[in-house]
């Protein structure tokens, strides 16, 4: 079965501190990958994704995510972070055929922390 | 406005009663889903359709129904609501190709008491 995992649900980090948020997923035909972000009380905006090509994705907000098809993860990272970067991180997958339009199975989202 | 948009943000209901969820997009998009979401489990789909009268069962349809008579509109209704249905609700809407992003409405927070 096609899955998704983040394997943090909770991630405390200081302002100005590098943070990865991890990602692993479940499949075994070839899958597009996404990071959303949610703030509180909003819905859900996308920060990236990857499609093909590179395996290194930018995205807005100073995010990137690195696709590693052998690890079968898509972790995202941020070299310095700030205060309003906190909110809650979902990683979504669509999987091959793709005949589905935007249908994403989710992780179970991780709440980014950041104190000053 | 151009965009995504649903009605009510917040609502609260009794156990037993019917409530439609709202959902309206401006953007033409061929394909639109129902999304909750529930601590600890992310976002589940719920309903999905490709297309005005096209439907199609997600993860958790059970207690609700769908219906999409216009491309633009895609209701949600519980036809008889319980507490284990209280839980955020999220609309979205796409193209029909596999490699877009899913743009997602505000939520509407349900509670059923």
């Amino acid at each position: 079965a096609q899955s998704v995992t983040q394997l943090d649900s909770q991630v405390p980090v200081f302002e100005e501190a590098p943070v990865e948020l991890r990602c692993n997923y479940s499949s075994s035909v070839s899958v597009y990958l996404f990071w959303y972000v949610q703030y509180p009380n909003q819905g859900l905006q996308l920060l990236l994704k990857y499609l093909s090509g590179s395996t290194l994705v930018k995205g807005i907000n100073g995010f990137e995510a690195e696709f590693n098809k052998s690890q079968t993860s898509f972790h995202l990272r941020k070299p310095s972070v700030h205060i309003s970067d906190t909110a809650e991180y979902f990683c979504a997958v669509s999987f091959a055929p793709y005949n589905q339009g935007g249908k994403l199975i989710f992780g179970q989202g991780t709440e980014l922390s950041v104190k000053p | 406005d151009a965009g995504i948009t649903q009605s009510p943000r917040y609502k609260i209901t009794e156990t037993g009663r019917q409530v439609t969820l709202m959902c309206h997009q401006t953007w033409s998009h061929s394909y639109m889903f129902w999304y909750r979401q529930d601590l600890g489990h992310g976002l589940r789909l719920i309903y999905y359709s490709a297309a005005a009268d096209i439907t199609d069962k997600g993860e958790v349809p059970d207690g609700y129904v769908v219906s999409r008579s216009k491309t633009e509109n895609f209701p949600l209704t519980l036809e008889s609501a319980t507490r284990s249905q209280t839980s955020v609700y999220f609309c979205a809407s796409s193209t029909s190709r596999g490699n877009t992003e899913a743009f997602f409405g505000q939520g509407t927070r349900l509670t059923v008491v």
